[in-house]
């Protein structure tokens, strides 16, 4: 929809590690978002940026930490994967000019 | 504290019927609201949106109804589809702030 990949896919790491996902963009929106998907919770936000450098905590923010450099990278980093951090991760932007969310593929992790 | 919710976390329909999914919100701030559908494996896709100035929003076969006093909106499919089978989220943002509360999903069966 809004030209979003993640990278990986799919990711296998053990309990400790650090672990980084990738979100790239081709829309030039200016705002991106990180959420967690697990059964019975629906989507929470992790983190989310309004801006290059410009960054905000969500509502499940804790053990996860966010960068932005260009407009088009999110990055998404777990300082120390946790077993409660396995999930299925989805980027997401927004458009100043709109209030549509578009998502990318997710990511699946497991934290061994 | 679920400021976006979705009771029915299941719903069977006879293809060529309707489907209705539901959503309940307690933030009397939020003004914009948008229906997702997600399919296995895939991020969640944009389907429809409906800002609080109105009431209803139609687009083909999906209709979004807002009830501001009661701070409930839903999604009508008609007819139903196989197709229609996914996970579909409800989510509602305040003007503004471009962060999106998601309801936990309304897993929705369609039966040929």
């Amino acid at each position: 929809d809004a030209g979003i990949t993640q990278s990986p896919r799919h990711k296998v790491t053990e309990t400790g590690t650090p672990v980084t996902l990738r979100c790239h963009q081709t829309e030039n929106h200016r705002y991106m978002y990180w959420y967690r998907q697990d059964p019975g919770h629906g989507l929470r936000l992790i983190h989310y940026s309004y801006g290059v450098k410009d960054t905000d905590k969500g509502e499940v923010s804790d053990g996860y930490s966010v960068s932005r450099s260009k407009t088009e990278d999110f990055l998404l980093t777990l300082e120390s994967a946790t077993s409660s951090q396995t999930s299925v991760y989805f980027c997401a932007t927004t458009a100043a000019i709109t209030d549509t969310q578009y998502f990318g593929p997710g990511t699946r992790l497991t934290v061994l | 504290d679920q400021q976006v919710k979705q009771n029915s976390p299941s719903l069977s329909v006879q293809e060529g019927r309707i489907s209705i999914l539901n959503c309940d919100y307690t933030n009397s701030m939020f003004d914009y609201f948008l229906w997702y559908k997600k399919y296995p494996a895939e991020g969640p896709t944009f389907l429809i949106s409906i800002s609080s100035i109105k009431d209803k929003n139609e687009d083909g076969r999906f209709t979004v109804f807002l009830n501001k006093s009661a701070k409930h909106l839903s999604l009508h499919i008609v007819p139903s589809q196989p197709g229609d089978s996914a996970v579909y989220f409800c989510a509602a943002s305040a003007a503004g702030t471009y962060k999106y509360i998601f309801g936990t999903g309304t897993r929705l069966k369609v039966l040929a």
